[in-house]
């Protein structure tokens, strides 16, 4: 089975703080993403990496970095939280473009 | 701009009917369709993926891809309390997968 996992569940941090979401997949998957989900929004891709040391920009970038250092880790930076930042954050990996993507359980990130 | 359209609902089936979920997308290019259930408060989980025109069969699920009428969807038979979710449709051109917002169902016993 593939195992997406991620740092935190849960996590409450200040403004301006900076922030670490770490996300680690076991399955030896090229491609990793990293979306945020809001209520009435959907599901909003912010970065994904089609492979060690590359990165794009999703729809969402602002306010976020991303490093890949190696190929099952995927982090995504808040280089100073802000308090619209509040939301769901989802890891996701897939084997190929065409595959199906599988998630982590994902980290509830409240900024106050 | 790709597009994937799904009815927000709620869909309100009772126990043991069939409920049916559709999804229309933009991109006539689209190649990969996933359906993603969702629980309250948790990460999407992949039910079924479909390729080709046609039916696609998984135990009580069916996923149903017609790419001339760009449309995809599932059905569930035999819907049972614990399938209550969020379903999302999910269109892939290349690497990355454009969602829906999601159909809410519900299921009542």
């Amino acid at each position: 089975d593939v195992k997406v996992t991620q740092s935190s569940r849960y996590l409450v941090k200040r403004t301006g703080e900076k922030v670490f979401l770490e996300c680690v997949q076991d399955m030896d998957h090229e491609n990793m993403f990293w979306y945020r989900q809001d209520p009435g929004l959907g599901l909003r891709l912010i970065y994904f990496s089609y492979d060690v040391k590359m990165k794009e920009k999703g729809d969402i970038p602002e306010g976020y970095s991303v490093s890949r250092e190696k190929k099952e880790r995927f982090s995504l930076i808040l280089e100073s939280a802000s308090t619209n930042q509040t939301s769901m954050y989802l890891c996701a990996s897939s084997a190929t473009s065409a595959n199906e993507q599988f998630f982590g359980p994902g980290t509830r990130l409240t900024v106050l | 701009q790709k597009e994937v359209e799904q009815n927000s609902g709620p869909l309100s089936v009772p126990e043991g009917a069939i409920a049916s979920l559709n999804c229309t997308y933009s991109d006539r290019v689209s190649q990969s369709f996933f359906w993603y259930r969702q629980y309250s408060g948790k990460s999407p989980e992949l039910i079924m993926s479909i390729y080709s025109n046609g039916d696609k069969e998984d135990g009580r699920f069916t996923a149903q891809l017609n790419k001339a009428s760009q449309y995809v969807s599932l059905l569930i038979r035999d819907s049972q309390p614990s399938d209550s979710a969020t379903y999302l449709c999910a269109v892939k051109t290349g690497y990355i997968p454009t969602f829906g917002r999601g159909t809410s169902l519900i299921v009542h016993p």
